[in-house]
């Protein structure tokens, strides 16, 4: 089955600097991986996802990247803000709504003001 | 965009007593769910896939007997916990897709769950 490796698990970063989350994964056939922001005590919610047929894919402060030879994609966020604290996920899956996405570890973003 | 509620969003109970969770697709018909258990500062761990008018299909480890799903409906799926027991306080999310051929995950809120 699918595997993936996010890291770091923590990162803290001054407000206004960038943040990179990084994320690999081992199935070639995975072709769809989203990213998810969850605040204490929330719901994971979708902040950006990317496709294989695509390299990059920005988003106002949020970029991801995907290198799909090297199984491993990239979430950048620049200009962080203190609302910007939070866990982030990453996942791997196959595209289609019946297909289990496999999620990595998160990471706990904390941005200082 | 889709919305996936879950009722209730928190819940206390005895040991020994069984609780049932409601995840309920509020705007679109879902023919899979996903229910995940976290548990503090940790990742979602799926527990079983849950199917409209079938079986659930259960991770490897995940007691089918303690924890009972039934996808009832297009919009409903439920999750019971029976004999709880203080190790089964969690927070339980479930998760939906708005359809066969979308990717994109909707969660629900969350139910926080302690076990006394």
């Amino acid at each position: 089955g699918e595997n993936v490796e996010q890291h770091p698990s923590t990162l803290s970063v001054q407000e206004g600097d960038s943040a990179v989350i990084k994320c690999t994964y081992s199935d070639s056939a995975s072709n769809y991986f989203p990213w998810y922001k969850q605040e204490l005590g929330k719901r994971p919610q979708l902040i950006i996802d990317i496709r294989s047929n695509v390299g990059e894919k920005k988003d106002q402060r949020i970029a991801v990247t995907l290198n799909k030879t090297a199984k491993h994609f990239s979430l950048h966020i620049t200009e962080t803000q203190p609302e910007d604290s939070a866990v982030y996920f990453c996942a791997a899956s196959i595209s289609g709504g019946s297909y289990i996405p496999t999620f990595g570890r998160g990471t706990s973003l904390i941005v200082h003001p | 965009g889709a919305v996936v509620s879950q009722h209730p969003s928190w819940v206390i109970c005895k040991s020994g007593t069984s609780v049932k969770i409601e995840c309920r697709s509020l705007d679109f018909q879902a023919t899979t769910m996903f229910w995940y258990r976290q548990f503090p500062k940790q990742s979602l761990m799926l527990m079983a896939t849950s199917n409209e008018g079938s079986k659930a299909t259960y991770e490897q480890g995940v007691e089918k007997d303690k924890f009972l799903i039934n996808h009832a409906s297009l919009t409903l799926s439920t999750l019971t916990v029976t004999s709880a027991h203080p190790e089964d306080s969690s927070f339980y999310i479930c998760s939906a897709p708005t359809g066969p051929s979308t990717d994109t995950q909707y969660f629900g809120p969350g139910t926080r769950l302690t076990v006394l």
